[in-house]
């Protein structure tokens, strides 16, 4: 079992509509936790930065994080086709400098 | 350039062939990843460097792979003897301070083995 679960998708939704990513993971030491969205032959770039629990909005994106659950969340309101892409959750603990990342969620918006 | 610049973009090698893949990160950079991302899958951690001292390789998956950043900024990813399982995109990622921070990522070399 990997430490970091993720839907691969593909996830299809219409313009406008709202967005939940997720992921599930194993190791209780994490303490960081992001998303990264990464395009087609592109790095992944960072959307959103949490560490511990809580949620953190920033635009049209909010991250939340539930460690009772070992589960973190990102949503996306009011998606755009430029939003299309694959969203990959990470995380890491204090004591390692290293992510580990989920395998991805593939996401499309239809225009 | 502004951003994490890996060289080459693509490469194509025979089985047993040696690579070497270059990563220029971000001017000033502290810290230094390698990691080997398999289609359809997430990044998956190599290696890092804080300045020019390699911290942690373990995720190095053989004694094929060999990482060097000498001179505490360009580092270059060496793979001997290359297998087809190698096929992948390395992707190197920078960040400004040595603590758990925003990793910058480049656009990946993408190795395939024949």
């Amino acid at each position: 079992q990997k430490e970091v679960e993720q839907d691969p998708g593909p996830l299809s939704v219409p313009e406008g509509a709202i967005v939940s990513l997720n992921c599930t993971y194993s190791n209780s030491a994490f303490q960081y936790f992001m998303w990264y969205r990464q395009y087609s032959r592109k790095g992944p770039e960072l959307l959103m930065y949490t560490y511990s629990s809580g949620n953190k909005e920033d635009g049209r994106f909010t991250a939340q994080v539930d460690k009772s659950s070992k589960y973190i969340s990102l949503f996306i309101r009011d998606s755009q086709p430029s939003d299309s892409a694959t969203y990959l959750c990470a995380m890491s603990d204090t004591g390692r400098r290293a992510l580990t990342f989920g395998s991805g969620t593939r996401l499309q918006v239809q225009p | 350039g502004a951003g994490v610049s890996q060289s080459p973009r693509y490469k194509v090698a025979k089985r047993g062939q040696d690579v070497a893949l270059r990563c220029d990160p971000i001017s000033g950079h502290v810290s230094l990843f390698w990691y080997q991302q398999a289609l359809g899958q997430g990044p998956e951690f190599l290696t890092y460097f804080q300045n020019e001292a390699q911290l942690d390789k373990s995720g190095l998956p053989s004694d094929r792979f060999f990482a060097e950043r000498p001179e505490g900024s360009v580092s270059t990813l060496k793979i001997q003897r290359t297998q087809q399982e190698d096929s992948a995109v390395y992707l190197c990622a920078s960040s400004l301070d040595r603590y758990t921070g925003e990793l910058f990522f480049g656009e990946g070399s993408r190795l395939t083995v024949l």
